[in-house]
Parts: C-alpha cells; sequence; structure tokens
C-alpha cells in the first residue's frame, strides 16, 4: 500500500528562522512527487513537482528536494505570509497525500 | 491564470438528500479528479475521469456517488442519498494530461454539511 508521511505534524518559527518539512514515502512505482501548499478553508495550491532522486526544484523562499525514499521541503528566512499547511503527494496510482504539516511564522 | 472553479462555496443538506457538486476545469484539460477532506484528515482521492469514462476509482466511490460531464465545460459530481459522513470539503482538480504533464490543480473546493 502506497503511504506517504509528513514530519513533523506543527512547526513554529520566527520570522527569518530557516528550517525543513519532510516527507516520507513508500510506493510501488513513483510517478511524481508534489508539493502543495493548503490555506485554511481552501484548496491545494501547487507549489512543485519532482520526479527524480536528485531533482531540485526552487521557488521564492522555498525549495524542494527529492531522494529515492524522501523528500524536502526547504524553507529559507519565512515570513508570516508562509504559514499555511504544506501537504506532500506522491504519484503512483492515485494521487496520495500525507497529512501535511501545520507552519506558523511568527513575526 | 486559469483556474478550478467549483459551486457552491457551501452546501448545506438534510441525510438521504441528494446533491450535486458542480466543477469548471481548466479548459484545455483533459484528466478531472473528485477529491474530499474530512476536517482535520489528510486529502482522499475518490475518482478520475478521463475520455467521458471513469479511469480509477477508490473505495470511497461506492455506488452512491457519480461523476459526470454534461458538456464541454462543466464536471459534475453526485451523491444520490447523503450521509452524515459524507459531511467534508470536497475538491475537484484536473490535469493536461497523464505522465509529465499530470501535474494536479485543485479548485477552492464545497464544503458540504450533512445534517
Amino acid at each position: 500500500e502506497d503511504q506517504v508521511t509528513q514530519s513533523p505534524e506543527a512547526l513554529r518559527l520566527q520570522e527569518g528562522e530557516s528550517s525543513s518539512l519532510n516527507c516520507s514515502y513508500t510506493v510501488s512505482g513513483l510517478r511524481g512527487l508534489f508539493w502543495y501548499r493548503q490555506d485554511p478553508g481552501k484548496g491545494p495550491e501547487f507549489l512543485f513537482t519532482l520526479y527524480s532522486a536528485g531533482e531540485e526544484k526552487e521557488k521564492e523562499r522555498l525549495k524542494a528536494t527529492l531522494t529515492k525514499k524522501e523528500s524536502f521541503l526547504h524553507i529559507t528566512a519565512p515570513k508570516p505570509e508562509d504559514s499555511a499547511t504544506y501537504l506532500c503527494a506522491v504519484k503512483s496510482t492515485p494521487l496520495v497525500f500525507g497529512k501535511g504539516t501545520r507552519l506558523s511564522v511568527i513575526a | 491564470e486559469p483556474e478550478v472553479t467549483q459551486t457552491p462555496s457551501h452546501q448545506v443538506t438534510q441525510m438521504g438528500q441528494e446533491v450535486i457538486l458542480r466543477c469548471v476545469p481548466i479548459s484545455n484539460h483533459l484528466y478531472f479528479y473528485w477529491y474530499r477532506q474530512i476536517l482535520g484528515q489528510k486529502v482522499e482521492f475518490l475518482v478520475s475521469f478521463y475520455n467521458n469514462e471513469i479511469s480509477e476509482k477508490s473505495e470511497i466511490f461506492d455506488d452512491q456517488f457519480s461523476v459526470e460531464r454534461p458538456d464541454g465545460s462543466n464536471f459534475t459530481l453526485k451523491i444520490r442519498s447523503t450521509k452524515l459522513e459524507d459531511s467534508a470539503m470536497y475538491f475537484c482538480a484536473s490535469s493536461v494530461q497523464g505522465g509529465l504533464l499530470e501535474t494536479q490543480y485543485f479548485g477552492p473546493g464545497t464544503r458540504l454539511l450533512v445534517l
């Protein structure tokens, strides 16, 4: 059974304090790993797709990396507007989501 | 920027009633999906739809659920006889196609409350 585990469940950072979110996965055939951001009461907003180990993608203060067993979402110098739940999902068949990491950035 | 839209944003219904949730996927996308998220839980896959038929469905998607693309722009999820446990956020998503272009873009969701 495909599984996605995200840690930590919740993370509280001071503005400017860099950190990383983890997504570990077990899938029978990885066809892509996706990171989404979800604000309360809203739909997941696409951030990145990673397809192969060693791949990295960047967008503003976020950088996603992928290994054969896990992915990291690095947040550099976060701002309060980065506060959200960050979801990791793997595409095997079908798209399987983790529970997310709820990030709070305090000014 | 094109986006997936969903209506209504909120729906309150009585147990046993039928509800239809509507979605307008991004216009050049060919694959359509429904997901749900019960409060405080994971986003869960319900069904995928391609070429006017269901391509994949989960165990959650039982006979109470159906999907339809009634015209060239809308994609609907019908729940025939709602149960209390159907209360959740329902998200529609679409993707251009499979493979490397299968990034799914989500709509804002419909919050369904079954009383």
